[in-house]
């Protein structure tokens, strides 16, 4: 069973602090993503990953960074995070192919910053 | 920038009955689309992937692709409760990033 695996469900941080947020994938995928999720807003690409040490800016990735050392963990850090980073964020992986495929979701981490 | 609009609903349709998902998209050279379901508090599931002009059934869900209307559509028969979620379109050019739409609310009124 393929398995996206975020490592908080829940968290709270204060202003300004660094944070990070930690995704696994089990199923050797050469794609990630990491999106959020706002009411209204649906989900919006923050960076992409295509590759180890690879990353591509999505369409709002103002402080947010990523890092991809392994193949299968994709992180994305707040430097300093502000409230307007409250939010759910989702992360994905994909297997590209000739033809874009099926992107699967971790269960999502819901941030509040206080 | 490439976009993906859907109607925000919220579409209500009673139970049995067909619902009927719309999704339009900015960029001609798309070639890959998905529609996606989420349950409320939860991640977003595939349900249908299509990639050529016309209708491709899967169960009680049909999805199709008018690449010259730049146009993509789902279609629920027999509408259960348990299809009340919210559909999310999402586009792809080649082997690039998914773009969502803000997806649509559907409720299924028993």
């Amino acid at each position: 069973d393929v398995k996206v695996t975020q490592s908080s469900r829940y968290l709270v941080k204060r202003t300004g602090e660094k944070v990070f947020l930690e995704c696994v994938q089990d199923m050797d995928h050469e794609n990630m993503f990491w999106y959020r999720q706002d009411p209204g807003l649906g989900l919006r690409l923050i960076y992409f990953s295509y590759d180890v040490k690879m990353k591509e800016k999505g369409d709002i990735p103002e402080g947010y960074s990523v890092s991809r050392e392994k193949k299968e963990r994709f992180s994305l850090i707040l430097e300093s995070a502000s409230t307007n980073q409250t939010s759910m964020y989702l992360c994905a992986s994909s297997d590209p192919g000739v033809m874009n495929t099926e992107a699967f979701f971790g269960q999502g981490t819901r941030l509040t910053v206080v | 920038q490439k976009e993906v609009e859907q109607n925000s609903g919220p579409l209500s349709v009673p139970e049995g009955a067909i619902a009927s998902l719309n999704c339009t998209y900015s960029d001609r050279g798309s070639q890959s689309f998905f529609w996606y379901r989420q349950y409320s508090g939860k991640s977003p599931e595939l349900i249908m992937s299509i990639y050529s002009n016309g209708d491709k059934e899967d169960g009680r869900f049909t999805a199709q692709l008018n690449k010259a209307s730049q146009y993509v559509s789902l279609l629920i028969r027999d509408s259960q409760p348990s299809d009340s979620a919210t559909y999310l379109c999402a586009v792809s050019f080649g082997n690039e990033k998914l773009t969502f739409g803000t997806g649509t609310r559907l409720t299924i009124i028993p």
